[in-house]
């Protein structure tokens, strides 16, 4: 099935750029998102692109993709607080069904 | 836009009790719904698909027996988590989307059986 695969852990300074990678296997794939869950809550659409853009920008969102490599990235500028949380990567494909990532537990320090 | 409430967000009962989640799209019609189960620290498990007026579609492993999903409205689609016991506990998120739309995530309900 598809896989898809992002590092566990990121630590970043307030006032610092975060930036959490993720690659997919499914080339296929229409559609990749960046989901964020904050503790005991669901999942909050953040972006997503279409897999024929290169870079999608949204406020402190920057989305790249590269999809020779099969390779996502969502950079945070100026990252807060209150963007402390678990950032899932999920990929889709004609049916809709996602696939998700294990999730980046991002850490934001003072 | 694009709001999905759930509802409970929190449930503790005793084993053999049959829970009901219920998930709505408040501001759009839904063409599918989604339904996940979160184990702690852990990404989420897609359960069934679930399409309006339709049966649902199970993944592979999820008894269908166990876990009935209702799909009555464009709006409305209910979890019911038949007989639960303590391997039952965790946390369920369900999701709806509209056509070409992302998904859109409820809040989630946490099941705890004793």
């Amino acid at each position: 099935g598809e896989d898809v695969e992002q590092s566990l852990f990121l630590s970043v300074r307030e006032g610092d750029s975060s930036v959490i990678n993720c690659t997919y296997t499914d080339s296929s794939s229409t559609y990749l998102y960046w989901y964020k869950q904050e503790p005991g809550a669901g999942l909050q659409l953040l972006t997503y692109i279409f897999s024929n853009m290169d870079m999608k920008q949204d406020q402190r969102l920057t989305v790249l993709l590269n999809k020779k490599d099969k390779h996502l990235s969502l950079r945070i500028a100026d990252t807060q607080t209150g963007d402390s949380a678990i950032y899932f990567c999920a990929e889709s494909s004609g049916d809709y069904k996602l696939s998700f990532g294990a999730g980046t537990t991002v850490t934001v320090r003072a | 836009g694009a709001v999905v409430s759930q509802h409970p967000s929190r449930v503790i009962c005793k084993s053999g009790t049959s829970v009901k989640i219920e998930c709505r799209s408040l501001d759009f019609q839904a063409t599918t719904m989604f339904w996940y189960r979160q184990f702690p620290k852990q990404s989420l498990m897609l359960m069934a698909t679930s399409n309006e007026g339709s049966k649902a579609t199970y993944e592979q492993g999820v008894e269908k027996d166990k876990f009935l999903i209702n799909h009555a409205s464009l709006t409305l689609s209910t979890l019911t988590v038949t007989s639960a016991h303590p391997e039952d506990s965790s946390f369920y998120i369900c999701s709806a989307r509209v056509g070409g739309q992302p998904q859109h995530f409820g809040d989630g309900t946490r099941l705890s059986i004793l």
